[in-house]
This record gives structure tokens, C-alpha cells and sequence, in this order.
């Protein structure tokens, strides 16, 4: 089955800097990678999303990219803020309704 | 974005009582809907897979007659934990995703977190 891997655990950066979250899969199938947040007690919601049909994908200060031949794909932030502090969970799956392999998560803390 | 809805929040019971949770697409027919559980500081891991009308696919390691799943319409599906132990004590989320919506996408609800003492 697939297995994805998500790196760093955590990462702590100052109000302003950039983030990057990277995770690898297993399944050369794997055509869907969703990015969730989770604050702290809550629901798990979709960022953003990318398919296997492109490279990169932006939405304001968000931003996805896909490397299909090394398996790898990596969440961007810039200009972070304290509210985007939370846990960040990669996943990925094949497209047809199968199910999300979820990464470990990563908690990502924005200092003032 | 398409909204579900996940009762209760929180529920605090004695070893050996069993414990229902629901999962309602409010908004949208969920052909598939997903049960997870969550340690704390930990990932979601997937316990069962339920489809419309049809028996729940349990991922390998979960008990099937310990956690047992419904999902008799297209909007509701629910979670029953039987007999539950300390051990089962934890946060279960699920999902749905279905008809009308962008494929793939699962939606989530706002999570039950379960102590048994």
C-alpha cells in the first residue's frame, strides 16, 4: 500500500519568514496529494491541493509543488503569520474515491 | 465548501458501556464516508471505509464487531464503539466526500473525542 513520509515533525519560524513542508510517497499511482490543516481540537481542512497533471499550484501565500519522478511534493508558505500556526498533514491517493494516506503531520509554530 | 457535521463533540463514559457517534453530510449525498482515529500529537489513521448501503471495509488491525459502522443513507453514518475500554479512550473523526462535489475531496467533521474511565 502507500506510504507517505512528512518532514520536519515540527518547525518553528519568525512572523514574516517562509515555511516549507515536504513529504515523499511510495505509489508511482498516486495521482492526488491534498494538504489539510488542523488547529489544535479541530477538524482537519483542505488548503490546497494538487493533481498529478501539474507541477505547481498557488493560492495567495500558499503554495504546492510536485515532483512525480522523485515522488515528492512540498508545502510552501510565505509571509507566514501567527494564525497559520497549527498541525499541517500531507496526504496522498489515487484519484477514483480510494482512500487518503496521511502523512505524520507537522507542527508548525509562527513566533510575533 | 461542503459541510459535516459530527455528534457528539465529546463524550465521557464507564468500561463497558458502548458509545454512538454520527457523521451528517449537511449539504451534499456522501456515497463514502471515513472513520478515523486520532492519538494525541499523532496522524489520522484510518480505521473503516463505509459505503452507501453496503457492509464497511476495515483496514487491517481494527476490530470490526469492537467498532461497528452504519451507513444506512446517504447522509448519516454512524460509529458505535461496543464495550469500550480505557484503550479506546481517543479522538475519532470522519469524513465524507460524494456526490456533487469535486472528486477526491474529503470534507471533515469537527471530531469526537472519547474517555472511558
Amino acid at each position: 500500500g502507500e506510504n507517505v513520509e512528512q518532514h520536519p515533525s515540527t518547525l518553528s519560524v519568525q512572523e514574516g519568514d517562509s515555511a516549507v513542508i515536504k513529504c515523499t510517497y511510495s505509489d508511482s499511482a498516486s495521482n492526488y496529494f491534498p494538504w489539510y490543516k488542523q488547529e489544535l481540537g479541530k477538524r482537519p481542512q483542505l488548503i490546497i491541493d494538487i493533481r498529478s497533471n501539474v507541477g505547481e499550484k498557488k493560492d495567495q501565500r500558499i503554495a504546492v509543488t510536485l515532483n512525480k519522478t522523485a515522488k515528492h511534493f512540498s508545502l510552501h508558505i510565505t509571509e507566514t503569520q501567527p494564525e497559520d500556526s497549527a498541525v499541517y498533514f500531507c496526504a496522498a491517493s489515487i484519484s477514483g474515491y480510494s482512500t487518503l494516506t496521511f502523512g505524520k503531520g507537522t507542527m508548525l509554530l509562527v513566533s510575533p | 465548501g461542503a459541510v459535516v457535521s459530527q455528534h457528539p463533540s465529546r463524550v465521557i463514559c464507564k468500561s463497558g458501556t458502548s458509545v454512538k457517534i454520527e457523521c451528517r453530510s449537511l449539504d451534499f449525498q456522501a456515497t463514502t464516508m471515513f472513520w478515523y482515529r486520532q492519538f494525541p500529537k499523532q496522524s489520522l489513521m484510518l480505521m473503516a471505509t463505509s459505503n452507501e448501503g453496503s457492509k464497511a471495509t476495515y483496514e487491517q488491525g481494527v476490530e470490526k464487531d469492537k467498532f461497528l459502522i452504519n451507513h444506512a443513507s446517504l447522509t448519516l453514518s454512524t460509529l458505535t464503539v461496543t464495550s469500550a475500554h480505557p484503550e479506546d479512550s481517543s479522538f475519532y473523526i470522519c469524513s465524507a466526500r460524494g456526490l456533487g462535489q469535486p472528486e477526491d475531496i474529503q470534507y471533515f467533521g469537527a471530531g469526537t473525542r472519547l474517555s472511558v474511565l
